[in-house]
């Protein structure tokens, strides 16, 4: 079936670049997400990419799509404390009917 | 602002009591899922609607959850009877079919003693 996967950790030094990747199984994947969560709150949509995009930059925000490898990543510019959240990628398809798909949720956590 | 809207936002209940949990989704997004969280499984999905109409519960425990949409403007999650393994946040979200763009509510979280 369809598989969403991250890594759980990361660690960043403030102000510097933090790169959260992610791998999908679902060839027909066509809107790719990512989710911030901070605690006690529920999912914040960051932004989106279509699967015909290489990459999206919103502000601080870089959305890398391999497609070939169905391979994502989200890359946060200057890193802040405010930053520190799980982020949470996830996959779905093109139709109002298609599931979506999360992963497990990357913990990042921002060192002084 | 449009937003998706949980209800309780926090419910503790006994073992075997009967969990109601609603959304209200967008108005006009016509598709929602229902989304639980917990530390060792992430977030699973658990059942979603198109257009009021079930199209994946393959998610759900069968035998004592079950998931509705009554009309357009609300979406139930029901456990009965509950169990210790049902504590999680149940999230529930809408998609917008323009965009694709999908929206969470701020959750359900479900403490079963």
């Amino acid at each position: 079936g369809e598989d969403v996967e991250q890594s759980l950790f990361l660690s960043v030094r403030e102000g510097d670049s933090s790169v959260i990747n992610c791998t999908y199984t679902d060839s027909s994947s066509t809107y790719l997400y990512w989710y911030k969560q901070e605690p006690g709150a529920g999912l914040q949509l960051l932004t989106y990419i279509f699967s015909n995009m290489d990459m999206k930059q919103d502000q601080r925000l870089t959305v890398l799509l391999n497609k070939k490898d169905k391979h994502l990543s989200l890359r946060i510019a200057d890193t802040q404390t405010g930053d520190s959240a799980i982020y949470f990628c996830a996959a779905g398809g093109y139709s109002s009917a298609s599931k979506i798909i999360f992963g497990s949720g990357t913990r990042l956590s921002i060192r002084p | 602002d449009a937003r998706v809207t949980q209800t309780p936002r926090h419910k503790v209940t006994e073992m075997g009591q009967e969990v109601t949990m609603r959304c209200q989704p967008i108005l006009g997004h016509n598709t929602v899922f229902w989304y639980r969280q917990t530390m060792m499984q992430g977030l699973e999905l658990l059942a979603y609607f198109r257009n009021r109409a079930p199209l994946d519960d393959s998610g759900m425990p069968k035998d004592r959850f079950s998931a509705e949409m009554p009309d357009a403007t609300l979406a139930t999650l029901k456990i009965q009877p509950s169990e210790p393994r049902d504590s999680a946040v149940y999230f529930c979200a809408s998609r917008d079919s323009n965009t694709g763009e999908l929206f969470f509510g701020e959750g359900s979280r479900l403490t079963v003693l």
